[in-house]
């Protein structure tokens, strides 16, 4: 197993456009969870799942922000009508919810995204 | 509000000493927290997790204590070297698993 995958690494977008990122978890792991991170801060939750069910969303996730997980496999992060202030790090983990290292989150590289 | 701070932006300390760094919170009571490192470009590592009903954790050079009363960890590195050069995260479990609160991180340098 490689861990959790992320795609692409870096995301160049104009103002206005749609972005989609892409993560792949460890594949017995049940539990996925979205970040974003700007410079100098730590990773700000954005919406957590279980297996196929969205069961959290941050009150930072507007209405343009829409995740997915179907059949509770990778997961999608789609980004609508971009802004200049969605530039940002968007970081993926999942986690198992049994076994000695439950609640701990294996966090994948990272798509870095800059809108211009 | 709810705020969870970490000691300082950044930490200088010399190769072979213990860093010492601090994770306070405030209007949270986390079920567990945990420590992260992070290096640049990179995703946050899993260090340790300390629950709410435990004073202090071990894992080799790595520490970490859990005060409720007073809302704060403290993360210490013994014997640092270079290597340990990273930013470290303290992260607030707030439901189980379901949902995290990080803080804005301590950048170490451990110098040679």
């Amino acid at each position: 197993d490689t861990g959790v995958s992320q795609d692409p690494r870096h995301k160049i977008t104009k103002r206005g456009q749609n972005v989609t990122f892409r993560c792949d978890p460890i594949s017995e792991h049940n539990r996925l969870y979205w970040y974003r991170q700007t410079l100098g801060q730590g990773p700000e939750f954005l919406t957590y799942f279980q297996n196929e069910a969205q069961l959290e969303k941050s009150r930072l996730l507007s209405d343009r922000f829409s995740a997915e997980r179907p059949k509770g496999s990778f997961s999608t992060l789609e980004i609508q009508r971009t802004e200049q202030g969605d530039s940002a790090m968007y970081l993926c983990a999942s986690s198992p919810t049994g076994g000695t290292v439950k609640n701990i989150q294996y966090f994948g590289a990272g798509t870095r995204l800059s809108v211009l | 509000s709810q705020k969870i701070e970490q000691n300082s932006e950044a930490l200088n300390i010399q190769e072979g000493k213990t860093a010492t760094l601090t994770c306070n919170y405030t209007n949270y009571s986390p079920a567990y927290l945990q420590w992260y490192r992070q290096d640049p470009g990179r995703g946050p590592v899993f260090l340790l997790l300390i629950r709410e009903n435990e004073k202090e954790k071990r894992k080799e050079r790595l520490k970490v204590t859990f005060d409720t009363t007073l809302k704060q960890s403290l993360f210490h590195i013994t014997a640092s070297q270079p290597a340990d050069s990273a930013t470290y995260l303290c992260a607030l479990d707030m439901n189980y698993g379901q949902n995290f609160v990080f803080g804005p991180g301590t950048r170490l340098s451990v110098l040679p």
